[in-house]
């Protein structure tokens, strides 16, 4: 079973609108840590927004929040106020704890565009 | 903060010849870095996991004679392709972990675009 599953290959948002880019994950281990990362066409992976499984509150960066649902495994990403500049490829990721490793899973991608 | 750069961003060889690719950290100590290997329209794969001090962990699939990993120091880690071939064309990415942040957090390079010719 896949680890990270972001099942909308492409979505389309109108500027200033409001956008929820979904991801659900599958782990045993109780710590976890859930990470977006965005990718433009340039090529850099840039971090946006990290939340940890024992987080009480929704994390939020500026325009970036994420929606935690812990019991129904998603963590997914909402970008506000949608921006030309946000059209990019996202990435959701997560790193399991308990293993001891650093290594992260990542999901298949959403690319996101952002109509004028 | 958290910086990483990758060099060269873009590198074209002939079949038979090596490349390196230089991973740095430039405004803190990773000890743990590591490299992923895109291709066209898909996720991230990872290839290694690279230790300062120590020999890389590399994951299943991944031949180690291939893609040699060096991690001399906290911020610099490297990785040679060796006899290139036109396959081993892609986008090879690295990352470093800032241990100092309670997230571990994963800071990545701009990337390493490889084509053999």
């Amino acid at each position: 079973a896949q680890k990270i599953t972001q099942t909308q290959p492409g979505m389309f948002v109108q500027e200033k609108e409001a956008v929820t880019l979904d991801c659900t994950y599958d782990t045993s281990d109780p710590s976890y840590g859930l990470f977006w990362y965005k990718q433009p066409s340039s090529g850099e992976m840039i971090f946006l927004i990290y939340q940890g499984s024992y987080d009480q509150q929704n994390a939020t960066e500026g325009r970036y929040s994420l929606n935690f649902q812990k019991a129904r495994k998603s963590a997914n990403l909402v970008i506000s106020a949608s921006q030309l500049g946000d059209s990019a490829m996202y990435f959701c990721a997560m790193r399991e704890m308990g293993a001891g490793s650093y290594q992260l899973t990542f999901g298949k991608g959403t690319k996101l565009s952002v109509i004028p | 903060g958290a910086v990483v750069s990758q060099h060269p961003s873009r590198v074209i060889c002939k079949s038979g010849t090596s490349v390196k690719i230089e991973c740095r950290s430039l405004d803190f100590q990773a000890t743990t870095m590591f490299w992923y290997r895109q291709f066209p329209k898909q996720s991230l794969m990872l290839m290694a996991t690279s230790n300062e001090g120590s020999k890389a962990t590399y994951e299943q699939g991944v031949e180690k004679d291939k893609f040699l990993i060096n991690h001399a120091s906290l911020t610099l880690s490297t990785l040679t392709v060796t006899s290139a071939h036109p396959e081993d064309s892609s986008f090879y990415i690295c990352s470093a972990s800032d241990r100092d942040r309670v997230t571990d957090t994963q800071y990545f390079g701009p990337g390493t675009r490889l084509t053999v010719l």
